[in-house]
């Protein structure tokens, strides 16, 4: 079955750097966009970046253009998220989520959580 | 990349109906028909229950469903059962290429 795993999570302090991975299986990966989204403790979600199944096309929250990139490999069925000068604020569960149709989010992954905190 | 709105909170008794609303602007939720809604048990992936406005993916239960009216998305659970107890989220495909969530909702069944 479709499946998404994020991994890469921890501690890391303000300022710091952080790379996420989301492993897929159970279809082809390289024919799908994928989102990241967040959930910060206690908060809603939030819509974080979007890559195009080539790649060819990305786009980014307001509130992390600038410091996160990201990026996937076809060629391992890996979506990632590049996390630089990393803030309080992006402390998060993060998932990936495979687009499906035109324009939604299905399946999702569990999540990674990502703490910055000195 | 202002969040849709969304009431805090929502609730209804067992095999009562309810309705949530997403109100956003004519550059998001008015202006495409790319709604989905989200169901979001705690410490669970969420879980797609309507897609393109009014669309119910396979599997959903035909209690779920969604309508759009202007700059207002609406998702409506009938027969309410203590399972759909859970966070609702929207989100909309928007001008910018980006795509933006309602704050959620927190369904309680009394």
């Amino acid at each position: 079955q479709v499946q998404l795993v994020e991994s890469g999570g921890g501690v890391v302090q303000p300022g710091g750097s952080l790379r996420l991975s989301c492993a897929a299986s159970g279809f082809t990966f390289k024919n799908y966009g994928m989102h990241w989204v967040r959930q910060a403790p206690g908060k809603g979600l939030e819509w974080v970046a979007f890559i195009r199944y080539d790649g060819s096309n990305k786009s980014y929250a307001d509130s992390v253009k600038g410091r996160f990139s990201i990026s996937r490999d076809n060629s391992k069925n890996s979506l990632y998220l590049q996390m630089n000068s990393l803030r309080v604020v992006d402390t998060a569960v993060y998932h990936c989520a495979k687009v499906s149709g035109l324009n939604w989010f299905d399946p999702w992954g569990q999540g990674t959580l990502v703490t910055v905190s000195s | 990349q202002s969040a849709l709105t969304q009431p805090a909170s929502v609730s209804g008794s067992p095999g009562q109906s309810i309705t949530i609303s997403c109100t956003g602007t004519s550059s998001d939720v008015g202006g495409y028909n790319f709604v989905s809604w989200y169901q979001h048990h705690p410490g669970k992936a969420p879980k797609v229950m309507i897609y393109d406005v009014s669309k119910r993916p396979s599997g959903v239960s035909n209690r779920f469903s969604g309508s759009k009216s202007g700059n207002t998305a609406s998702l409506t659970i009938s027969g309410l059962q203590a399972e759909d107890e859970a966070d609702y989220y929207c989100i909309s495909y928007t001008s910018s290429i980006t795509w933006v969530f309602g704050g959620g909702t927190k369904l309680t069944v009394l």
